[in-house]
């Protein structure tokens, strides 16, 4: 069974609104947890670390204030897009590695943003 | 992370086994090599890993040769619904960066 679950699958919005999607470990607990952004054809970029109690260790470029992380429990950790524009319109996935040494990841479907 | 590199796209037909290679030279003592799959609007999902020599599962066999700076995914008898794109990363993750290749772009043609 999946063990990360990642809502909305799809959404839509006007520019200048703030989406907020949501990434659940369903299996085990997730101290750290990782957002990508994917264009069409182009492999996964990682955007930021979500750390459980702390903040979030975003990656150059990626901007802290756009982007909002929070990972208030063990099993939740959300990524606000704020003011979200066009440009803004990509695929975003989370992921949580397995702990046992293997550095096995696991992903959530994905979620469609369309800013119109 | 391991740095990995991977042809950008294969070609194949229904039926034949695909390998693909996937680099690593400065890989780690400590490093996996895992590979995922991923198709159009999905998340990336695991298809096998391994540390050494062989690895077998019902999808696929990963060779690591004795130096493991590199590693090959064997798909037998490929299918047009293996058309998907191929990651192999290298981890466990070292400074809590887990930084995704270009990935492999195979086309199964009919």
């Amino acid at each position: 069974g999946a063990v990360v679950s990642q809502h909305p699958s799809r959404v839509i919005c006007k520019s200048g609104t703030s989406v907020k999607i949501e990434c659940r470990s369903l299996d085990f607990q997730a101290t750290t947890m990782f957002w990508y952004r994917q264009f069409p054809k182009q492999s996964l970029m990682l955007m930021a670390t979500s750390n459980e109690g702390s903040k979030a260790t975003y990656e150059q470029g990626v901007e802290k204030d756009k982007f909002l992380i929070n990972h208030a429990s063990l099993t939740l950790s959300t990524l606000t897009v704020t003011s979200a524009h066009p440009e803004d319109s990509s695929f975003y996935i989370c992921s949580l590695e397995r702990r046992d040494g293997t550095g096995e990841l696991f992903f959530g479907e994905g979620s469609r943003l369309t800013v119109l | 992370l391991a740095k990995t590199t991977q042809p950008i796209s294969m070609d194949s037909y229904e039926g034949q086994e695909v390998n693909i290679t996937c680099s690593h030279n400065n890989i780690a003592t400590n490093d996996y090599i895992t590979w995922y799959q991923q198709f159009p609007s999905q998340g990336p999902r695991f298809i096998i890993q391994g540390y050494k020599t062989k690895v077998t599962n019902e999808v696929a066999s990963l060779f690591i040769p004795a130096d493991r700076k590199s590693s090959t995914l064997s798909l037998p008898r490929v299918s047009l619904s293996d058309t998907a794109v191929y990651y192999c990363l290298v981890g466990p993750n070292r400074d809590d960066k887990i930084i995704f290749g270009k990935g492999t772009r195979l086309h199964i043609l009919p």
